[in-house]
């Protein structure tokens, strides 16, 4: 069955760190892949998409994700954290196929704590 | 402002009530989602109408139930509640379009309902 995994339920990195969270899929072919933030009692707010061509895809906020299609992973980045960042973030992906419809599949989420 | 609108933000009921949810989806947008969020599931698709008709379905319960309307918002009913209906309920919607345009999914606050 199709899956969504995001191995990291909590990582904490310093203001102005570096960040990568992970997103690995399980599917036969290649997804429609997201990336959303939640901050606590907010709804989700899509940061960046990937379709197709280019698999470095830039978003809001200064996030950036690498598509890999020999890992089956969509890694979401930011070269430079900041406190503002705190949340939780999930993977989604999208999975051709009438059965399907067009709903997404989340990942169970990485909350991101970012300390000064 | 995704664009996608729900009301009530907060809802606290009794255990056996029933209570409706109300989602407008941005203007344009044929598909409505419905999620469920709380702790301990995680976020879980619901349910899926386009243009009226639904669409796909997931980890949807008999006692939960919705449907879209002309004009293309949305209700989702949820009835003979329990304790452990208590969650964030979010409404999305999707535009139409070719390839992955039609799966990026926009939400809306949500709905917090309480079940004491």
């Amino acid at each position: 069955a199709q899956s969504v995994t995001q191995p990291d339920i909590h990582i904490t990195v310093s203001e102005g760190a570096s960040l990568e969270l992970r997103c690995n899929y399980s599917y036969g072919a290649t997804p429609y892949l997201f990336w959303y933030v939640q901050s606590p009692g907010q709804g989700l707010q899509l940061l960046l998409k990937y379709f197709s061509g280019d698999t470095l895809v830039q978003g809001i906020k200064g996030f950036e994700a690498e598509f890999k299609r020999s890992q089956s992973s969509f890694n979401l980045r930011k070269p430079s954290v900041h406190w503002s960042d705190a949340a939780e973030y999930f993977c989604a992906v999208g999975f051709e196929g009438m059965e399907y419809g067009n709903k997404l599949v989340f990942g169970a989420g990485t909350i991101l704590r970012v300390k000064s | 402002d995704s664009g996608v609108t729900q009301t009530p933000k907060h809802l606290i009921t009794a255990t056996g009530q029933r209570v409706t949810l109300r989602c407008s989806p941005r203007s344009g947008d044929l598909s409505v989602y419905w999620y469920q969020q709380s702790l301990d599931q995680g976020l879980q698709f619901l349910i899926q109408y386009y243009n009226g008709e639904e669409r796909a379905k997931g980890n949807i319960l008999e006692r939960f139930s919705a449907q879209q309307f002309p004009d293309l918002h949305s209700e989702l009913n949820l009835s003979s509640l329990e304790l452990g209906d208590s969650a964030l309920y979010f409404c999305a919607s999707s535009p139409t379009g070719g390839s992955g345009s039609s799966y990026e999914q926009y939400f809306g606050p949500g709905t917090r309902l309480t079940v004491t």
